[in-house]
Formats: C-alpha cells, structure tokens, sequence
C-alpha cells in the first residue's frame, strides 16, 4: 500500500471555482503534513503545513483528520498561476518527508 | 538571504561514469536532505545529513550512491558508475532543525541524464 495517496487528476476548473483536493497516508506514527506545491520541472515549494484545528492562509484551506488519515487542501476564487502539482506530505520517522505523486490543478481563463 | 543551491542544474554521465551532486543549504541551515523525482514518480527520500553525520541513509540504494557533508563545503552525492535508471531529478532540501514540525526548503534541483 503507497504510504501517501493522491488523485493524481487533472482537476480543470475555470478561473475562479473553489476546488478541493485530498489525500490518505498510511503511517499512523505520521505526526507532521504539508502541502508542498511545484510547478513543471521545478523544485517543490512549501504552500502551508497542515494542523490539526484545520488553518488557512488566503484563499486556501488545509484540513486534517486524524482518526481518517485523511488531509485535505481548498482553493477558493483559483487563479491561473494555481496551475501547478499539489504535493501531499507526511512525516515519516523522525526526519523524512514521504510525498504522495501529487495532484495536477489546471485553472483555465 | 539566499535559498538552497544546488549545481550543476543539470548534467550528462555516459553509462559507467561517476556523477557528483552539490547542494549548498541556506543559511543558518545544518540539515540537508536528498531526494529523488524518476519522470513520472514522487519524490523519494534518499538520506539526511548533518554536518560530518549521516544520520538517516534508509532511501539510499545499497550500492554505488554514496553522500556527504563536511565540516567545510557543500553537501555532496555522489553516483558511481551510474546506468540509465539513475537519470532522473535530484532535490536538495535544507532545514534548520529537525523533529517532528519542521519544514524543508528545497533547491531548484540537479536533472540527471545517463546516456
């Protein structure tokens, strides 16, 4: 079983739809998330870590549920430059980040 | 302040030829890690290194991948006699602590091609 699983999609949505993506991770010892996103060819980039209380920054909403595993991230009014991969990760043991293969959000005029 | 380094950007091995990765973390960074992206795949944790200790190799290839980093200088993985499986991309990602709330900051990535 993939330690952290994704839709892999693409999610076409049209400028600004809200769109939902979520993730399930395998590790229960995981105590840490994030959401990391990257663009074609480039390296990932921090878009916001995942709490428990749920936390937002913007337009975009990180939920996390424990008892489900279960991690998810809402973009609301998207933009064009959304466009991008949105990586899903988890912490595995004491300093590795296990990534899912992200989910591709196509954002179109 | 500057962000992960790495160099080269991107590199050319014929198949048998070694292949050397530096990663220069930011600064004020002690952690580095090692990841790599197969065309296709996620990323894939490789090894965590602070400075002269390797303190987590377990994504690491038994043999022929080997990394570093020193007291002085970056940090370095090395790919010994590499095959066209090992073309892929190479992140570097540096942080400035470790436990369980820490975020990485990654560089913008060495592409691999073995011919």
């Amino acid at each position: 079983r993939k330690e952290v699983e994704q839709d892999p999609g693409p999610f076409n949505v049209p400028e600004g739809a809200t769109v939902a993506f979520n993730c399930t991770y395998s590790n229960s010892a995981s105590q840490s998330f994030f959401w990391y996103r990257q663009d074609c060819r480039k390296e990932p980039k921090l878009l916001m870590s995942v709490y428990s209380s749920g936390n937002e920054d913007g337009r975009f909403t990180a939920q996390l549920n424990r008892a489900s595993q279960y991690i998810s991230l809402l973009i609301r009014d998207s933009k064009l430059s959304d466009s991008a991969t949105y990586l899903c990760v988890a912490t595995s043991g004491y300093s590795t980040l296990t990534f899912g293969k992200g989910t591709m959000l196509l954002v179109s005029p | 302040n500057a962000g992960v380094m790495q160099n080269p950007r991107h590199l050319v091995r014929r198949r048998g030829q070694e292949a050397r990765l530096r990663c220069s973390p930011m600064k004020g960074h002690s952690h580095v890690y090692w990841y790599r992206q197969l065309p296709e795949e996620g990323l894939k944790f490789m090894v965590y290194l602070q400075k002269e200790n390797i303190i987590d190799e377990s994504g690491m290839p038994k043999e022929r991948f080997s990394a570093e980093f020193p007291k002085e200088g970056p940090s370095i993985l090395r790919i010994q006699q590499v095959v066209r499986g090992d073309s892929a991309a190479y992140f570097c990602a540096s942080s400035p602590w470790t436990g369980e709330a820490y975020e990485q900051y990654f560089g913008p990535g060495t592409r691999l091609t073995v011919t």
